[in-house]
């Protein structure tokens, strides 16, 4: 069954700090690993996109990796920022245009 | 300014009541989809659309139906709600490419409650 697990559930950090979220996934066919962050009752809004070949991609503070192998994605975020606080959802998408959500992670960033 | 929009954004009705919610993008894409997002279980894929014409099932059809008659409405229907589609409901879209949608963009989300 296709599947995307993240971990940790929930994360607190204090501002500046840097902090990893992790993605592993079943789902095949693979076509690409995406992140989104969400804020609380608003729409997920979208941080990198990577296909099987790429390793890494940026956007900012934000770094994602990828291990089609291992079928594993992580997201760095580095130097935290208060606004940083968020829900993180790593997102599969299968070869047939189907999106494979995982439950994401809870991030608070603390003062 | 490139959105997409949903009406309403909030709905309260009773069981079996017949209901539409509306999608719309301006954005020219291809793609089109619906979610349901619950406590606990994240957002999840009801159905969604590669192109006008052409819908398939998400990981939760069932009690839903979609139609794709213009590029940019993608509305979804409940026949016969039933309490368990109370729910936060999401509209997104994208443009195709290389075979794999692009940049998918959320509309505001419609809190659905079915009593």
């Amino acid at each position: 069954k296709n599947q995307v697990e993240q971990s940790p559930q929930s994360l607190i950090i204090l501002e500046g700090k840097n902090c990893t979220l992790q993605c592993n996934y079943t789902v095949s066919p693979f076509s690409n690993l995406r992140w989104y962050k969400q804020d609380t009752g608003r729409g997920p809004v979208s941080l990198t996109i990577m296909t099987f070949s790429e390793n890494t991609k940026s956007n900012g503070r934000y770094t994602a990796t990828l291990d089609a192998d291992t079928k594993q994605s992580s997201l760095h975020i580095t130097a935290s920022q208060l606004s940083d606080s968020a829900s993180y959802i790593c997102v599969v998408e299968g070869s047939q245009g189907n999106l494979i959500f995982g439950k994401g992670t809870k991030l608070s960033v603390k003062p | 300014e490139a959105q997409v929009t949903q009406n309403p954004r909030y709905l309260i009705t009773v069981t079996g009541k017949k209901l539409t919610v509306t999608c719309s993008q301006n954005m020219n894409h291809e793609y089109m989809s619906w979610y349901r997002q619950d406590p606990g279980l994240g957002l999840r894929q009801i159905y969604y659309s590669m192109n006008v014409e052409v819908t398939d099932k998400g990981d939760v059809p069932e009690g839903y139906k979609v139609s794709r008659k213009e590029k940019r409405n993608f509305p979804l229907i409940l026949e016969s709600p039933s309490p368990n589609q109370t729910s936060l409901y999401f509209c997104a879209s994208s443009f195709i490419a290389g075979g794999m949608t692009d940049t998918q963009y959320f509309g505001p989300g419609t809190r659905l409650t079915v009593l």
